[in-house]
């Protein structure tokens, strides 16, 4: 079946760090990939997708590569601020089954 | 992207009561989901409402739990019956965008507690 290891949390970094959230993933056929967030008190919503291999993904200044030979779609982000403070979900859905599968959430704070 | 809504956005119920949630959507759409996010964790697919037909349940969730009603393609419900305390969570109802197997989109959550 279908599978998302994401990195566990929780991540405290300064305004303007690198940030690096890693997510590999498991999948009989060949899935989209997505990134959701969710923002303190706040419902969940779609970061970034990747729909096939080596596709970039990008948003807010968040992005993620599709590795199809290393089965990940790791997030990134070049300078974060504290208003990227968040819950983010690694999810993938099998393009032959419309489930979302989602990772376990890591969660991330910025501080000024 | 659709614009969902879900009422109530959040309450507190007595053990053994029921709640049912609402799902509206501002546009016809074909796949709608209810999801669990229990307190700390990652959301958990509950079943598909299926418009015209029963709901299709996820290993571990069963009809008389959860009931799931989709009279329409813009609006489902969800009922939480005999509720316990391990009920508490935030349930969602999403969507599916344009084209299978690519995004859902969310509504803003119903956060249950269970005294």
């Amino acid at each position: 079946g279908n599978s998302v290891t994401q990195m566990e949390g929780p991540v405290t970094l300064s305004e303007e760090a690198f940030l690096t959230i890693n997510c590999t993933y498991t999948a009989t056929g060949y899935p989209s990939l997505f990134w959701y967030v969710q923002y303190p008190g706040e419902g969940l919503q779609l970061l970034l997708k990747a729909t096939k291999a080596d596709d970039k993904g990008s948003n807010k200044g968040f992005e993620a590569t599709y590795r199809k030979e290393t089965t990940s779609f790791h997030l990134e982000k070049g300078s974060v601020q504290v208003s990227d403070s968040a819950v983010y979900f690694c999810a993938l859905s099998d393009r032959g089954d419309y489930k979302l599968s989602f990772g376990a959430g890591t969660t991330v704070t910025v501080r000024a | 992207s659709a614009v969902i809504s879900q009422k109530p956005s959040r309450d507190i119920c007595q053990r053994g009561t029921s709640l049912t949630i609402q799902c509206q959507v501002d546009s016809q759409v074909t796949m709608m989901f209810w999801y669990r996010q229990q307190p700390g964790q990652s959301l958990t697919l509950i079943a598909t409402a299926n418009q015209g037909s029963e709901a299709t349940y996820e290993s571990g969730f069963v009809i008389d739990k959860f009931p799931i009603s989709r009279p329409n393609l813009t609006f489902s419900t969800l009922t939480v019956s005999n509720m316990s305390p391990e009920d508490s969570s935030i349930y969602l109802c999403s969507v599916e965008g344009r084209r299978r197997g690519h995004e859902q989109f969310f509504g803003p959550g119903t956060r249950l507690t269970v005294l």
